[in-house]
Formats: C-alpha cells, sequence, structure tokens
C-alpha cells in the first residue's frame, strides 16, 4: 500500500547533539513537507521541498536542515543551533500544484535532555 | 491573521452529544483536510474534501467553497472521541494548518 512513513515514532536524545528524523514516501508524490508543533500550539512549516535536489525555508527554519536526495525521502536533521528540540514533528507530501491530495505520517515526538 | 482559524479551540462535551467544529479559511483552496491527533501524538487523516459532503462513520464533514468554511460533526459522541481535530488547507505550494479543537468526550 502507498503511505508515508516517519521513523522513529519516539526519539531521545542529549542537549548539543545532531539528531536526523526520517521521513519516506511511495507515493510518487514530488512536494514533501515538515512541520513542528508544540504542547497546545498548531503545526508550523520548518522546510519543504517540491521537487528532487531543491528545498525552501518554511516560517521556522533556523536550526534545522534538510535534503532532498532523493524523490520518495525528505530527512530532517535538527541541529545543536536549535534551541528548543523537543517538539512533536509530522512529515506530509502530496502532488505538486493540484495539492488535492496530502497525505500525512504519523510523526516523530523528538525529546532533548 | 492565520489563514485557517479554527474554533473553538476547547470543548468539552457529555457522551452522545452532537459536536460540532469550525474551520475558515482566507486562501483559496481546491480541498481541505480534517486530521485527528490522539494523545500520544499520531495523525490519522480523516477527509480530504473539495465540496459537499463527507461521512465516515459518526463523523460527517462538509464545506462550503464559496464561503470559506468548513465543518466536522461527530454524532452520538463517544469518550474515545476525545483527541486534538485539526483542519489543513493549503494556501499556495504549502499546507497550512488550523491551530487545532481539543476535544474532550466525558463519560
Amino acid at each position: 500500500d502507498g503511505g508515508i512513513t516517519q521513523s522513529p515514532k519516539y526519539l531521545f536524545r542529549k542537549e548539543g547533539q545532531n539528531v536526523t528524523l526520517s521521513c519516506e514516501q511511495n507515493l510518487n508524490h514530488d512536494a514533501m513537507y515538515w512541520y513542528r508543533q508544540d504542547p497546545g500550539q498548531g503545526l508550523r512549516l520548518i522546510y519543504y521541498s517540491q521537487i528532487v535536489n531543491d528545498f525552501q525555508k518554511g516560517d521556522i527554519a533556523e536550526g534545522y536542515s534538510v535534503s532532498r536526495e532523493k524523490k520518495e525521502s525528505f530527512p530532517l536533521t535538527v541541529t545543536s543551533a536549535q534551541k528548543n528540540p523537543t517538539a512533536f514533528y509530522l512529515c506530509a507530501s502530496s502532488k505538486v500544484g493540484a495539492f488535492v491530495e496530502a497525505f500525512f505520517g504519523q510523526g516523530t515526538r523528538l525529546t532533548v535532555v | 491573521k492565520n489563514e485557517v482559524e479554527q474554533s473553538p479551540q476547547n470543548l468539552t462535551a457529555q457522551e452522545g452529544e452532537f459536536i460540532t467544529i469550525n474551520c475558515s479559511y482566507s486562501v483559496g483552496i481546491s480541498a481541505l483536510h480534517w486530521l485527528q491527533q490522539h494523545p500520544g501524538g499520531g495523525i490519522v487523516s480523516l477527509f480530504m474534501l473539495s465540496s459537499g459532503k463527507k461521512k465516515h462513520g459518526r463523523l460527517i464533514a462538509t464545506i462550503n467553497i464559496q464561503e470559506k468554511h468548513s465543518s466536522l460533526h461527530i454524532t452520538a459522541s463517544h469518550p474515545r472521541d476525545s483527541a486534538v481535530y485539526i483542519c489543513a488547507a493549503p494556501a499556495g505550494n504549502k499546507l497550512t494548518f488550523g491551530g487545532g479543537t481539543r476535544v474532550l468526550v466525558k463519560p
């Protein structure tokens, strides 16, 4: 079945360490997105990519990095420069242009101790 | 002002009650999504609709494209419906999310 997979579901890291969150889709979607959610708040866009080897910053890109070397994969690295990395991270994908169809991962809850 | 606004932010209901959550958006869209997020964080896509009404079990979603408004209804609510419900609309090349509605259904 086609879908979007995020892993792991829960992730713990020590302060100061970089950590990479995985997002993979087999839907042949061109566009992929990363969002962050803090307790009691809505989802905010970190980065998005509409085509391989290209990506754009969202509203809260500072302290994060991404790559899009393959259409299927859009990993997010939370760097040590991110001041408050503990949050829920959601990956999504969609077709470009039509935007009628969008799929969502289950999310990764990152806790930095 | 957010491009996607939800109301109410919080809602408490007794088991069996009819629940309505509203979503208004200020951007032109081709479709709108309703998502459910349970405690623990996992997000489930409930509906994607571009016109009219969709029904799945006790959940009903409606949309009025001209009025830029969508509603999610829960009929005969149950404690297991307790979750955060989020609407999302495409704005340009991105999905914009509403702030979510936290629903608590008491037995």
